[in-house]
């Protein structure tokens, strides 16, 4: 089936603090992965990306790291900033044969300065 | 460069009505996506489009439906209106069609059904 959240779990962290945001998906055919980030009111902004061939993959302070053994995906943000505050969503896409993202449930980070 | 450009930006429908959601993609971008996201929860896939033609669909009735125009833009059209289509209804376009294109999200149409 596909990953639809009902509650958004919160992640609080202190400015500074490093961030890790894990998100489980649920096809295990899924061979390319996006984390996006979105403000209140804003459309889902792309973070990153990794594909199955990869376990890791890094960008500007945003590290991702895949476990398909687990069906697992996380973002470790480094030194976050206020300018993190959002709700982050893991989305996979499945081998469907077109752009058909599946959505995690969404994790929202609170960076108090 | 511009981004994903949606219009209206807010909508207030009666159930039952019509409603026309407009997306411009990023220049160059030939792919248009549209995703609904219910408050709370993670955007769901209704369409892809790619070169005018409808590439894939969600898991909607036939009261949505969308067209992509020889410019690239696309506009998504819900019949019959009820009240739980009210979200916010995001466009997202990509370069190429393969399923792993980035996909760029434009600012979305708040839409409420009353």
């Amino acid at each position: 089936g596909e990953s639809v959240g009902l509650h958004l779990p919160t992640l609080s962290v202190q400015e500074g603090d490093n961030s890790i945001i894990n998100c489980a998906y649920s096809n295990s055919a899924s061979d390319y992965f996006i984390w996006y980030k979105q403000e209140s009111g804003k459309g889902p902004q792309f973070i990153i990306d990794i594909r199955s061939n990869m376990d890791k993959r890094q960008g500007q302070r945003v590290t991702v790291l895949l476990n398909k053994t687990v069906k697992h995906l996380s973002l470790q943000i480094a030194a976050t900033q206020p300018g993190d505050s959002a709700v982050y969503f893991c989305a996979e896409n499945g081998k469907t044969g077109f752009q058909k993202l599946v959505f995690g449930t969404g994790t929202r980070l609170l960076v108090s300065p | 460069d511009a981004g994903v450009t949606q219009s209206p930006t807010h909508l207030i429908k009666t159930r039952g009505q019509h409603v026309t959601l407009r997306c411009s993609p990023i220049s160059g971008h030939k792919s248009v996506s549209w995703y609904q996201q219910v408050l709370g929860q993670g955007p769901q896939f209704i369409f892809q489009y790619y070169e005018k033609e409808e590439r894939g669909r969600g898991n909607f009735p036939d009261r949505f439906s969308a067209r992509q125009f020889p410019n690239y833009s696309s506009e998504l059209n819900v019949n019959a209106l009820l009240l739980g289509d009210s979200a916010l209804y995001l466009c997202a376009s990509s370069f190429s069609v393969g399923v792993s294109g980035e996909q760029y999200f434009g600012p979305g149409t708040r839409l409420t059904v009353t």
